[in-house]
């Protein structure tokens, strides 16, 4: 049983680059979240997505945002990339009925230049 | 706002001990209080989890604690193994079933090391 996957699993980018991360959740799961795991921090909230709409928004920038698809794997984007965004960013999903539950990826470990 | 805190950053035992981590929410609406354990260059992984309509929750050598009148929480693990040595997360999240939406509020996390 595959769990939540997160592409790319390592990402180098310069200053006010554009970059894209995507998620997979596990399978028959319909909510993804997005969080930011600064080193040595707790994970932080960015998005919540739910049957392919917006649920929550953490405190983050307008430069962040983000989507779900029909077969519900979703993208993170974030616009001109700064340096303290360089973190691991992590996706989670979870199931109808208990959306609290989160089982998270890998994550994304993005470097910013 | 949503706070959780958590101590101690970092934990220190010798194989066998056991070992507390505690964190203490400032929301009074959560209702769910999950531990993750995340390996070095790993995911996080969901060990326990808590609702507030239970005070305690085992499941083999690590249990869990949750004081609402107090708003903490506690997480226990007896018989320390050297496999045990990660960072620990609590958290917390009001979760809001009518529109689908939650967020988990985490702690900073407790380093813990378990010497043979």
């Amino acid at each position: 049983d595959a769990g939540v996957t997160q592409s790319p699993t390592h990402l180098i980018k310069t200053r006010g680059q554009q970059v894209t991360l995507r998620c997979s959740p596990i399978s028959g799961h319909k909510s993804v979240s997005w969080y930011q795991q600064v080193l040595g921090q707790g994970p932080q909230f960015i998005f919540q997505y739910y049957e392919k709409e917006e649920r929550g928004r953490g405190n983050f920038p307008d430069r962040f945002s983000a989507r779900q698809f029909p077969n519900y794997s979703s993208e993170l984007n974030v616009n001109a990339l700064l340096l303290g965004d360089s973190a691991l960013y992590l996706c989670a999903s979870s199931a109808v009925g208990t959306n609290e539950k989160l089982f998270f990826g890998s994550g994304t470990q993005l470097s910013v230049l | 706002g949503e706070n959780v805190e958590q101590h101690p950053s970092t934990l220190s035992v010798q194989e066998g001990d056991s070992a507390v981590i505690k964190c203490t929410y400032s929301d009074s609406a959560s209702n769910y209080f999950p531990w993750y354990k995340q390996e070095l260059g790993k995911r996080p992984q969901l060990i326990i989890d808590i609702r507030s309509n239970v005070g305690e929750k085992k499941d083999q050598r690590i249990a869990v604690t949750l004081n609402k009148t107090a708003k903490h929480f506690s997480l226990h693990i007896t018989e320390t193994q050297p496999e045990d040595s990660a960072v620990y997360f609590c958290a917390a999240t009001n979760p809001m079933f009518s529109g689908g939406y939650n967020k988990l509020i985490f702690g900073a996390g407790t380093r813990l090391a378990v010497h043979p």
